[in-house]
C-alpha cells in the first residue's frame, strides 16, 4: 500500500543547514510537498515538485528528488529560529487522487 | 474569504454526543479533503472530494463517521456518538482540481471529547 516515512526528529545548530529527508512508496507520484506546521497552527505549504523535476530552489529552501530511490529532502540553508516547526512530507498518490503525508520531522534548533 | 475556512475552531463535546465541523473551501476549488491529525501523529486521511465524483471514503475509521459536499461547495464532516479517541485536530484542505499541485489547508477544528 502506500507510505510515506520520515524521521521524527532532528536537531541543528541556528545559521547550519537543515535536511529533512522522505521516503515513499508510489511509483506513480505526480507531486511531491512539504509542509511546515507551526505549534498550534494549521498547516502551511512550503514547496512542492512535480515528479519529472530533480529540484526546485526557493529562496531558503532546495528540495531533492531521487525518483529513482523514491527519496525527497528538504534542505532550510541558515537555519533560523523561527523554523523550529514540524515538516511533513506528502506523495499526491494518483491513482488515488488522495495526499498520503508522513508522520512529520520535528526540527529543533539549538543555540 | 481566500483561505480555507473551518468551524468551530475549538470543540469540547460529551462522549456520545453527535458533532458537525464544517469546511468553506477556498472559491472555485473543485477538490477538497478531510484529514485527521491525532496529538503527536502524522496526518490520517478520511475522504476526498473532487467535483460531482462519487467522493472517496477509504479512510473513515467506521461508519460513525460521514460527509457530504453540498453544492460542490462546502463541507461538512460529522461524527455521531464521539469517543474519547475521536478527540484529534480535523483538518480540511482544497486544492483547484485533483491534480493537487496547490492544496490548502484550514487551521483545523479542534475536537475534544471528554
Amino acid at each position: 500500500g502506500e507510505d510515506v516515512e520520515q524521521s521524527l526528529f532532528l536537531s541543528v545548530r541556528e545559521g547550519d543547514s537543515s535536511v529533512i529527508n522522505c521516503t515513499y512508496t508510489d511509483s506513480s507520484s505526480t507531486y511531491l510537498y512539504w509542509y511546515k506546521q507551526e505549534p498550534g497552527a494549521g498547516l502551511q505549504l512550503l514547496t512542492y515538485i512535480f515528479s519529472n523535476m530533480d529540484m526546485k530552489q526557493d529562496q531558503r529552501l532546495t528540495v531533492l528528488l531521487n525518483k529513482k530511490d523514491k527519496h525527497l529532502s528538504l534542505r532550510i540553508a541558515d537555519t533560523q529560529t523561527g523554523d523550529s516547526a514540524i515538516y511533513f512530507c506528502a506523495d499526491l498518490y494518483s491513482s488515488a487522487s488522495k495526499i498520503i503525508f508522513g508522520s512529520g520531522t520535528r526540527l529543533s534548533i539549538r543555540p | 474569504g481566500a483561505g480555507v475556512s473551518q468551524s468551530p475552531s475549538n470543540k469540547v463535546t460529551e462522549k456520545g454526543k453527535d458533532v458537525e465541523l464544517r469546511c468553506d473551501p477556498i472559491s472555485g476549488h473543485t477538490a477538497l479533503y478531510w484529514y485527521r491529525q491525532s496529538l503527536g501523529q502524522g496526518l490520517e486521511f478520511l475522504i476526498y472530494f473532487q467535483g460531482n465524483s462519487a467522493p472517496d471514503k477509504s479512510g473513515l475509521p467506521s461508519d460513525r463517521f460521514s460527509a457530504e459536499r453540498t453544492g460542490g461547495s462546502v463541507s461538512t464532516l460529522t461524527i455521531q456518538r464521539t469517543q474519547q479517541e475521536d478527540s484529534a485536530v480535523y483538518l480540511c484542505a482544497s486544492s483547484l482540481h485533483s491534480s493537487g499541485n496547490t492544496i490548502y489547508f484550514g487551521e483545523g477544528s479542534w475536537l475534544t471529547v471528554v
